[in-house]
Order: structure tokens, then C-alpha cells, then sequence
């Protein structure tokens, strides 16, 4: 199975920080790379695909990149709502694994 | 807009059969795959396996056989049936519809989520 590292695992910030979280395939998964956002007692929302498309209707603020093994999932302007759980995926093969997560906390 | 409700009991026994559906509201269903995902504490977010409109599945191996995932087009519904449960398997559990885009897939609709905790 791909392994699927996130750091870090928890986050502290402020409202209009800017923040980075970054997640690392165990083998090269090319542009294979899904993020999503949880918040308590919720099913995860997709954010981006492929890496770096952004799904509709989701802020500009949030952006990706990577390839290979690594990415990242940059947000800038922290807004109240952003406060959530980020997970990455890998859609390369199955079976498809998630990260451990990574919390953002105020 | 593609919505997905689940159903099924909320507690299990140990060594029982879980039984989940998800009633999809769509008339596209033959146009996905159909994917089950559980979470709990202990191992995040894990992917069961998942179901085209065509019957063909992929199960995560970690499973050991003991997930199946069936598909009613009749009634919009796909089904998960988890054998020989254990404390372990304790989980919230997710239907979620396994979108493309090229050759991207992504699980881009999800169900409302069903805990079960399996008691010993």
C-alpha cells in the first residue's frame, strides 16, 4: 500500500495568517493527490484534485502543489471557517490511502 | 448534485454481520464508482472498496475478504456487508460517490455518516 505521511499533525494559527501543510507519498503517486477538509462530526468536502484544481465553489484562498511525492496545501488569509481537519489522498492506485491528517487550530 | 443517505443499525455484536446502505439521488448512478470509507481514532480514514454500475469491485486487502459491496440500479442503492466484526471495526462509516476528471478520481460526494460501535 501507498503510506501517506502529513505534517505536521496539528496546527496553531491566526485569523489572516497564512499556512502551509504538507503531505508525503511513500512512492512517487505523479499529480494523484486529493485534499480534503473536516470539521467535527462531518463528512470530509473535496477541495482539490489532481494536486492543484480546485474544486468549484471552493475559495481561491486555498491552493496546492507537488508532484511525485511530495505536496503541499497552502491557505492564505486564514478565515473563522477554515478551522478543520485537512487530509490528503492518493487516487494512484488502490488501495486508495488517506493521511493521518492534520489539525488547524486557532 | 449528487446526494447520498445512509442507513443501517447503529450498534453491532462482536463475530455479527454489518449491513450499511446508501440510496444515491441521482439518475446517473451507472455513471460513477461507488465507494465505502470508515474512520475511527485508531486508523483515520480507510477505504473499503468500491463498485461501477458494471458489478466489477476492488476491496482493500487489509480487509481480508470479509467486505462485500453490492449495487441495486432498480432502487439507486449500493450496500456494504462487513463479516465477522471485532471491537476493531468500530468506525463512523461513509458511502461516497468516486467522481473523474481525466484520469483524476476523487471522492467528491459523501454520505452523512453512520457510527457503529461494535460491542464485545
Amino acid at each position: 500500500d501507498i503510506q501517506m505521511t502529513q505534517s505536521p499533525s496539528s496546527l496553531s494559527a491566526s485569523v489572516g495568517d497564512r499556512v502551509t501543510i504538507t503531505c508525503r507519498a511513500s512512492q512517487n503517486i505523479d499529480d494523484y493527490l486529493n485534499w480534503y477538509q473536516q470539521k467535527p462530526g462531518k463528512a470530509p468536502k473535496l477541495l482539490m484534485f489532481a494536486a492543484s484544481y480546485l474544486v468549484s465553489g471552493v475559495s481561491s484562498r486555498f491552493s496546492g502543489s507537488g508532484s511525485g511525492t511530495d505536496f503541499t496545501l497552502t491557505i492564505n488569509s486564514l478565515q473563522p471557517e477554515d478551522f478543520a481537519t485537512y487530509y490528503c489522498q492518493q487516487s494512484y492506485r488502490t488501495p486508495y490511502t488517506f493521511g493521518l491528517g492534520t489539525k488547524l487550530e486557532i | 448534485q449528487v446526494q447520498l443517505r445512509q442507513s443501517g443499525p447503529g450498534l453491532v455484536e462482536s463475530s455479527e454481520t454489518l449491513s450499511l446502505t446508501c440510496t444515491v439521488s441521482t439518475d446517473s448512478i451507472s455513471n460513477y464508482y461507488w465507494s465505502w470509507i470508515r474512520q475511527s481514532p485508531g486508523k483515520g480514514l480507510e477505504w473499503i472498496g468500491q463498485i461501477f454500475y458494471t458489478g466489477n469491485t476492488d476491496y482493500n486487502p487489509s480487509l481480508k475478504g470479509r467486505a462485500t459491496i453490492i449495487l441495486d440500479t432498480s432502487k439507486n442503492q449500493f450496500s456494504l456487508k462487513l463479516t465477522s466484526l471485532t471491537v476493531a471495526d468500530t468506525a463512523v462509516y461513509y458511502c461516497a460517490s468516486c467522481g473523474y476528471s481525466d484520469d483524476y478520481g476523487y471522492f467528491d460526494y459523501w454520505g452523512q455518516g453512520t457510527l457503529v460501535p461494535v460491542s464485545s
